[in-house]
Parts: C-alpha cells; structure tokens; sequence
C-alpha cells in the first residue's frame, strides 16, 4: 500500500521555465510534509517543508503547496536552472508515529 | 559541521552472509534513521532509534536490526543476506524533537551476489 505517490516518474522543462513536482498521498492522519532532492552517489538533501496548518510555504525558487481536502502537495521550482535536475522525493509523516513515508521520486531534468 | 558519514560506501556480500553498516549522525542529534531504497523504488523506511532505544521499525524481517550506540552512532544489521537485499542503504539524523526534517548521509551500497 503505496500512502504516498509521486506518479510522474520524470519529468523536463525549459531553463527558466517552472517546474511542478506533484505528491499524493492518502493517509489523513498526515500532518507534516518535506520534499527531498537526490543527485546520484549522494544522499538526499533537504529542500523544504510544510505543516498542515499552512498550505503555502515559501524559500526563495522553491515554494511547496498543500491542499489537504485533496490529499496533494505540489512543488514549484521558478525559475529552473540545470543544476535543479536531480530526483525528488516527498515524504509525509504524522504526529504519532514520526515516520517518514517517502515516494517513489520525479526525476527533473532540466534542459539548458 | 560535519554532516551524517555512513561506512563502507560499498559492500559486497555473498548469499547467507551478515552485513553491518555504519553510520555517524550530525553533532548533537539523538535520533537516528535507517532507511533502504531498492533499484526503481523509493526509500522504504527501516528503523529508528532515539536515546539508544528502538522507536519504530517499517515492515521489514526480524533479520533486519540495528542499534545506537551512547554516542548516538548506529549500526545497521542485516542477517542471512538474500539477493533482493542489495540495495543502496541510507541513515539520516535528526534533533530528535519529535516532527522534524532528517538529514541524509551519503548512503552504503549493498550488493548482494
């Protein structure tokens, strides 16, 4: 039971343009959100979070949405550059359990 | 300030054999994830200590475990290694606050032959 779903497995945009990564996920009791960003050979690096008392948070190209009655959140990247082309995953926790659920990851490329 | 280091980079393995994988978390962390993410998949939440005590653990076998040490480092342990254990293994640290972002190390590539 896949609880969070990235069903776009790659996706690539125009330098300059926007980028929209999009997350599903599907268990309710989810309260805080993190989108991670994957080179290869390396860890995942932290980009940005959301709680789910907001439904916008913002860090300078990068600005994560939520929308809790559709269980969805959404990263935009403006404006793209190529060194942004990486896989990201998002991941979901709750306040009970402190466990991250990640997905399966977009890969972005970014075309110069 | 150094960030999580994880040892080996690599692994190899046979079949049936034991695998132990380090890792160091972030300066004043007590938390410490375990996470392994398989060809094509996403990372599969493992084990997490805090304070030296197991807090949680995803679906995976008993051969599956780990500790933490008082220093706050981590093994991971993985018993009668099977072929589809061979993965990229990766720990992350946290405050240890409750909710809060994990910082990744750079991962140990486990293959298993």
């Amino acid at each position: 039971d896949q609880q969070v779903k990235q069903n776009s497995p790659s996706l690539s945009v125009q330098e300059g343009r926007i980028s929209i990564l999009n997350c599903d996920y599907t268990n309710s009791m989810f309260d805080y959100f993190l989108w991670y960003k994957k080179y290869p050979a390396e860890g995942p690096t932290f980009l940005i979070s959301i709680s789910s008392i907001k439904d916008k948070n913002e860090d300078g190209r990068f600005t994560v949405f939520l929308n809790k009655s559709a269980k969805h959140l959404s990263l935009h990247i403006v404006p793209s550059q190529p060194g942004d082309s990486a896989v990201y995953f998002c991941a979901a926790s709750d306040s009970g359990t402190y466990k991250y659920i990640f997905g399966t990851g977009t890969r972005l490329k970014v075309l110069a | 300030e150094a960030g999580v280091t994880q040892s080996p980079t690599h692994l190899i393995k046979t079949r049936g054999q034991q695998a132990t994988l380090r890792c160091s978390p972030i300066s004043g962390h007590t938390s410490v994830y375990w996470y392994q993410q398989a060809l094509g998949l996403g990372l599969q939440f493992l084990l997490w200590y805090d304070e030296g005590e197991e807090r949680n653990r995803g679906n995976f076998p008993p051969r599956f475990s780990g500790r933490q040490f008082p220093n706050y480092s981590s093994e991971l342990n993985v018993n009668a290694l099977e072929l589809e254990d061979s993965a990229l293994y990766l720990c992350a640290s946290s405050l240890g606050q409750g909710q809060e972002t994990q910082y990744f190390g750079p991962g140990t590539r486990l293959l298993v032959l």
